[in-house]
């Protein structure tokens, strides 16, 4: 059974940082291109960055270039989110999801972990 | 960017009625569109991908159609469970993909 589980998520002030993280099971990790997806509360789905299976390819959304950084560790099936310079418009439940490609839709989601940034 | 535009914002439906979304992209995205159900408190499940495929597991009374800019999810006798809210995706220029705004499904 395919898993993806996040954590990381809390309560940040404003210019604040926060590392989240994904760990994965039930599939082969280090063949999955895998991404962040954020959703303000009560809002839509907003795609926020995603890298490829090695790591050596990582795009992001333009709200949040220059800001956020991707990460991968493929040995620990772990992906991962460093957000610095936090906004409160950053404030959203952020999933990771699993994808075979670059141009496939996410077949699979984590359950979300919630990032709160407020003074 | 694509932007995609997904309507009604809110359908009510009676359970066992048939139930039709629409999703519209701002240019051609070909057949690589996606929709997703997502219940309170959940992530997104995917549904349907290639605009018309359904996902492993997905019961057959979820049926996608449509190429191009013009797309539609269907549910024919909607049960108790299908109540959540549905988002189609474009994932033909990448990146970004993009998601549309939402449908909500409530009971009538």
């Amino acid at each position: 059974e395919v898993q993806l589980l996040e954590s990381g998520g809390g309560l940040v002030q404003p210019g604040g940082s926060l590392r989240l993280s994904c760990v994965g099971s039930g599939f082969t990790f280090s063949s999955s291109a895998m991404s962040w997806v954020r959703q303000a509360p009560g809002k839509g789905l907003e795609w926020v960055s995603g890298i490829s299976p090695a790591g050596g390819d990582t795009p992001y959304a333009d709200s949040v270039k220059g800001r956020f950084t991707i990460s991968r560790d493929n040995f620990k099936n772990t992906l991962y989110l460093q957000m610095n310079s936090l906004r409160v418009e950053d404030t959203a439940v952020y999933y990771c999801a699993r994808k075979t490609s670059g141009a496939a839709p996410f077949d699979y989601w984590g359950q979300g972990t919630l990032v709160t940034v407020s003074s | 960017e694509i932007v995609m535009t997904q309507s009604p914002a809110t359908l009510s439906v009676s359970p066992g009625e048939r139930a039709a979304l629409s999703c519209r992209a701002s240019q051609s995205v070909s057949s690589n569109l996606a929709w997703y159900q997502q219940k309170p408190g959940q992530g997104p499940r995917l549904l349907i991908y290639g605009a018309s495929t359904r996902a492993t597991g997905i019961p057959a009374r979820f049926s996608g159609s449509g190429s191009g800019t013009e797309f539609t999810l269907t549910i024919t006798s909607l049960q108790s469970e299908d109540f959540a809210v549905y988002y189609c995706q474009q994932y033909h220029n990448w990146p970004p993909s993009t998601f549309g705004q939402g449908t909500k499904v409530d009971f009538k």
